[in-house]
């Protein structure tokens, strides 16, 4: 079946560094991705929408000029979190759709924790 | 946004017998879709189902779909322990194209007791 894979799946950063997380669509074509967050025990909250070869699609209330969204290839999205701050601290998690089957369920993948001390 | 409230959002059953998960949403959609997230761990697809069915089977799972009460529900029968898991109900809102912009509910956490 499809697979999204995120990296790294946890990471520990300083205040005021950046963090870089990689999603990408291991046997399928994503001309669109997703990246969410989510605190803990609470549900997913969509931050913006990825689209290869084109500005991303940010959600109200979110900084694109702190969340940049690259979509380089049709497999691969990265989100960097920049001058990450403790209040960034939160699990992120990807999710992309195949090209080819348009009203198939999103792929996720298995999110990344981000800490930042 | 979130629109969609789940209930309970905590649920312990004994092995063995069924988990009954409930999703409201308020505005129209296109379909609906349940997933599961294991802790710490993303989300896995379980059901969808589409604005003009009232009920879908796959497996152990039963889902129902209300719109005209804009609710949805998610019967998990036989519950074995490896169902402990934090379970979700998503909806595309209409005249979406696929599946894009999903919005989540807020989860009910389901333990099986063995």
């Amino acid at each position: 079946g499809a697979v999204v894979s995120q990296h790294p799946s946890w990471v520990i950063c300083k205040s005021g560094t950046s963090v870089k997380i990689e999603c990408r669509s291991l046997d399928f074509q994503a001309t669109t991705m997703f990246w969410y967050r989510q605190f803990p025990k609470q549900s997913l909250m969509l931050m913006a929408t990825s689209n290869e070869g084109s500005k991303a699609t940010y959600e109200q209330g979110v900084e694109k000029d702190k969340f940049l969204i690259n979509h380089a290839s049709l497999t691969l999205s990265t989100l960097t979190v920049t001058s990450a701050h403790p209040e960034d601290s939160s699990f992120y998690i990807c999710s992309a759709r195949e090209d080819v089957k348009r009203n198939s369920p999103l792929h996720f993948g298995n999110g990344t924790r981000l800490t930042v001390t | 946004s979130q629109q969609g409230e789940e209930d309970p959002q905590a649920l312990s059953i004994q092995e063995g017998e069924n988990a009954t998960m409930n999703c409201s949403y308020k505005t129209s959609i296109n379909n609906l879709q349940w997933y599961r997230q294991n802790s710490g761990r993303g989300l896995v697809h379980l059901i969808l189902i589409r604005s003009n069915e009232r009920e879908k089977h796959s497996g152990r799972l039963r889902v129902t779909l209300d719109t005209s009460k804009k609710s949805s529900s998610l019967l998990i029968t036989a519950s074995r322990a490896a169902d402990t898991a934090s379970y979700f109900c998503a909806t595309a809102p209409r005249g979406q194209i696929g599946n894009e912009k999903l919005t989540f509910g807020t989860g009910t956490r389901l333990t099986i007791i063995p």
